[in-house]
């Protein structure tokens, strides 16, 4: 199993671009999310789907978009970059048991917009 | 809206001695309170977690206790060596069903040989 991954590990944008950060899971889990992490702040949640086809906002949603059209996959989209966003970003996924909810992150992408 | 805090931001111990780290949440219905380690320029992990319908949990040299009237949690460490060194995250969920994480902002960890 390859686990969470992501693409791609670093970019740099232009204020005003757009992109999309990818990110993959093998694991069949059912439950996705996107988080970034600023010094000092933690993990803040921006999105998250607790299936394919439904997703649900975060803390900190505005300025992304995310869809979940398979188990698989979960892309996040900045709309229109800016220097806010400046940030590691981590996917996680994760099952639920009866004992446990583990999250499962990807390596993160580290972004800068300038 | 749902928050959780954490203190101390850093903590610096010397080697073999405790090391506790405490977390504060608003959230009444969570239910599902984990423990990440994150290692410089890594990803977080999980080390420990725990669920309200039980009070302590321990591994090796790592224990959660939780008390769910006061909405407080705490993560000891025992024995502390080098490598535990790291940034700490606390979270809280509702689990199953809603299923969202809230984390804490970190406590730094520097372990002193």
């Amino acid at each position: 199993n390859a686990g969470v991954t992501q693409t791609p590990k670093f970019q740099v944008l232009k204020t005003g671009q757009s992109m999309t950060l990818q990110c993959a899971q093998d694991m069949n889990h059912e439950y996705m999310s996107w988080y970034r992490q600023d010094p000092g702040m933690g993990l803040r949640l921006i999105h998250y789907s607790v299936g394919a086809g439904i997703t649900d906002q975060g803390e900190v949603p505005n300025g992304y978009n995310v869809s979940r059209s398979t188990t698989e996959d979960f892309p996040l989209r900045l709309l229109s970059a800016a220097p806010s966003q400046t940030s590691v970003y981590f996917c996680a996924s994760s099952y639920s048991r009866d004992t446990s909810y583990e999250q499962y992150f990807g390596p993160g992408t580290r972004l800068t917009v300038t | 809206g749902e928050n959780v805090e954490q203190h101390p931001s850093t903590l610096s111990v010397q080697e073999g001695d405790s090391a506790v780290i405490k977390c504060t949440y608003s959230d009444s219905a969570s239910n599902y309170f984990p423990w990440y380690k994150q290692e410089l320029g890594k990803r977080p992990q999980l080390i420990i977690d725990i669920r309200s319908n039980v009070g302590e949990k321990k591994d090796q040299r790592i224990a959660v206790t939780l008390n769910k009237t006061a909405k407080h949690f705490s993560l000891h460490i025992t024995e502390t060596q080098p490598e535990d060194s790291a940034v700490y995250f606390c979270a809280a969920s509702r689990g199953s069903g809603t299923y969202k994480y809230i984390f804490g902002t970190g406590t730094r960890l520097k372990v002193l040989a």
